[in-house]
Order: C-alpha cells, then sequence, then structure tokens
C-alpha cells in the first residue's frame, strides 16, 4: 500500500536551514510526484512545493528563494531544504503523493518548531 | 497566484442535514478543484478530485460540483464522524489551498 514518512529534526534555531526528508513505499517516485504542504500550529494549509516525475521541480512563489526539493530515486526518498528559518516557519510539514498534479495519499507529518 | 475563498468559515448543523460547503477562485480554475477532509489531530484526507470525482473508500453522501470560479462540495445527510475541517484546492494554476471550513455538529 501507498505510505509516505517524513522525518527531521523538530527543531530548528532562527536563520538556520532545515532538512527534511519523505520515505515513500508502495508507489515509484518515476511514476508520481511528490508534494509538500505545511500548516502552522491551528491554521490552513500551504502548498509548499512539488517533486515531478521527471525531476523538475515547482515551488511556492513565497518561499522560492529559500527553498529546495530534490530526491534519491533508489532510496526511494523526497528531500526538502529550506534556508534561512524564521518563527513563521514554525509548521507541521506534510509530504505526499502527488496524483495527476495534486495531493492523493498523505504522510502523517513532522512537526518542526523553529526557536532559539 | 490564484487566491481560493471558502464560506462559511464554521459551519454547524444537525446531524442528518444536508450540509452545502462553498468555494470561490478568484479565476477560472477549469474543474481543477479537489477537496479535502481533516480531522483534528490526523494528515488530511482527499475527497473529492476535479470538482466531482469520489477517491476511492469516501462515503457517497460526500459529493461536488461547480464550474468557473464557483464550486460546492455537499453533504447528502450529516454525520458524527464528518466533524472536521474541509479545504478546498485548486490545480489548474500553480496550487493554492482555500482557508477552510469547520463543520461542527450542533
Amino acid at each position: 500500500q501507498v505510505q509516505l514518512k517524513e522525518s527531521g529534526p523538530g527543531l530548528v534555531q532562527p536563520s538556520q536551514t532545515l532538512s527534511l526528508t519523505c520515505t515513500v513505499s508502495g508507489f515509484s517516485l518515476t511514476s508520481n510526484s511528490v508534494h509538500w504542504v505545511r500548516q502552522p500550529p491551528g491554521k490552513g494549509l500551504e502548498w509548499v512545493g512539488a517533486i515531478w516525475s521527471g525531476g523538475s521541480t515547482d515551488y511556492n512563489s513565497a518561499l522560492k528563494s529559500r527553498l529546495s526539493i530534490s530526491r534519491d530515486t533508489s532510496k526511494s526518498q523526497v528531500f526538502l531544504k529550506m534556508n534561512s528559518l524564521q518563527t513563521e516557519d514554525t509548521a507541521i510539514y506534510f509530504c505526499t503523493r502527488g496524483l495527476a498534479g495534486s495531493p492523493d495519499y498523505w504522510g502523517q507529518g513532522v512537526m518542526v518548531t523553529v526557536s532559539s | 497566484d490564484i487566491q481560493m475563498t471558502q464560506s462559511p468559515s464554521v459551519l454547524s448543523a444537525s446531524v442528518g442535514d444536508r450540509v452545502t460547503l462553498n468555494c470561490k477562485a478568484s479565476q477560472n480554475i477549469n474543474k481543477y478543484l479537489n477537496w479535502y477532509q481533516q480531522k483534528l489531530g490526523e494528515a488530511p484526507k482527499l475527497l473529492i478530485y476535479n470538482t466531482n470525482n469520489l477517491q476511492t473508500g469516501i462515503p457517497s453522501r460526500f459529493s461536488g460540483s461547480g464550474s468557473g470560479t464557483d464550486y460546492t462540495l455537499t453533504i447528502s445527510s450529516l454525520q458524527p464522524e464528518d466533524v472536521a475541517t474541509y479545504f478546498c484546492f485548486q490545480h489548474n494554476s500553480w496550487l493554492t489551498f482555500g482557508s477552510g471550513t469547520k463543520l461542527e455538529i450542533k
């Protein structure tokens, strides 16, 4: 079955870089896209970016200058790197499988707190 | 960027009621509109994709409709387990979520 699991540090200091990993199973990264979505505590969902089945990427225009998404198809892993973190980047970060351009299956999410 | 506006922000209804949630796009999104349900403490779940296609395993009391800029999620008979926040999402041009409608039981 399709599964996604996010991993990474729970606490990041302001101005530092966030590195998250999404490990997937039950589908191929060369057949489906993977999206990152985040949700600040008590707030709504924000699309962060995606890596498409061919390896190209798209990013939220508000985050583009700080964001990088990559993958290792041999390990079925997708990586998110976001630099210059601020307190407003505190959120649950979800990775999701993309089907026909939009998320269908979601991971459980990982809480990231930006604080000194 | 396309903006997605959901209304109402909070909806309170009784078990068995027919419930309608609205989502309006700032421009035509050509029916590339999904609905997600998020229960407290859980990841979102896909309910409806491309306006009116029911995701596998989702109860048939959920349905979607709309075109152009205006879209609707309908629950034909509200159940206690439907308490959640519902988000619309457009994938016509870039990708954008609505702000959500919180659905409560009276």
